[in-house]
């Protein structure tokens, strides 16, 4: 079964500075990757979208991701958080095998932003 | 272009009783599922519907069922509720779910008392 791992439930940055989430996934076969964000009472949004085309993701807001297969990571980043940036971020995975058609999720980072 | 609706967004239900969600998708959407939220486990899979037809079911017990109709629109429901039903049921969209990239409802809120 495929699974991610998200370390660190909560991260604070300073207005400005650098974001970075960490996602490790396990997966037995070259795994479609995401990010979605979750704005207080609010549903998921799609962020970015790993599919082996590229290992550098770029998606809204200014987040990138870059998959790197050797340390099983999909980390998202952000040059400089904005304020708007607070929310919670989950990583996720595509169920592996034909007919899965669903997403495994992380248990979420929430990103506090300090002015 | 509108978005997932889902309704109600808040209720209140005491244990035993019957609840049912309803989920409209964003238009051409074939693909609805389900996903439940709560602190201690996360967001997990319910169920996931393509053109009425049941494609997929996480593990959860038989309580919690869903159908679509034929306009897309799905429903969910779960049967003697339990306090542990007490989540956000998410629903999304997606021309197919395969794609991962899935559009979000904000969610209908489950007290159960």
């Amino acid at each position: 079964a495929q699974s991610v791992t998200q370390l660190g439930s909560h991260v604070s940055v300073s207005e400005g500075a650098l974001v970075l989430l960490r996602c490790n996934y396990s997966s037995s076969v070259p795994p479609y990757l995401f990010w979605y964000v979750q704005y207080p009472n609010q549903g998921l949004q799609l962020l970015l979208k790993y599919t082996s085309a590229a290992t550098l993701v770029k998606g809204i807001n200014g987040f990138e991701a870059e998959f790197k297969k050797s340390e099983t990571s999909f980390h998202l980043t952000k040059p400089s958080a904005h304020m708007s940036d607070a929310a919670e971020y989950f990583c996720a995975v595509m169920g592996s095998g034909a007919g899965s058609y669903q997403l495994t999720f992380g248990k979420g980072t929430k990103l506090s932003v300090i002015p | 272009k509108a978005g997932v609706t889902q309704t109600p967004r808040y209720l209140i239900k005491t244990r035993g009783q019957q609840v049912t969600l309803s989920c409209s998708p964003i238009s051409g959407h074939r693909s609805v599922s389900w996903y439940q939220q709560t602190p201690g486990q996360g967001l997990q899979f319910l169920f996931e519907y393509f053109s009425e037809t049941q494609r997929n079911k996480g593990n959860f017990p038989g309580r919690f069922s869903g159908r679509q109709f034929s306009n897309s629109r799905s429903e969910m429901n779960v049967s003697t509720l339990e306090l542990g039903d007490s989540a956000l049921y998410l629903c999304a969209s997606g021309v197919d779910s395969y794609t991962g990239e899935l559009f979000f409802g904000e969610g209908s809120r489950l007290t159960v008392l």
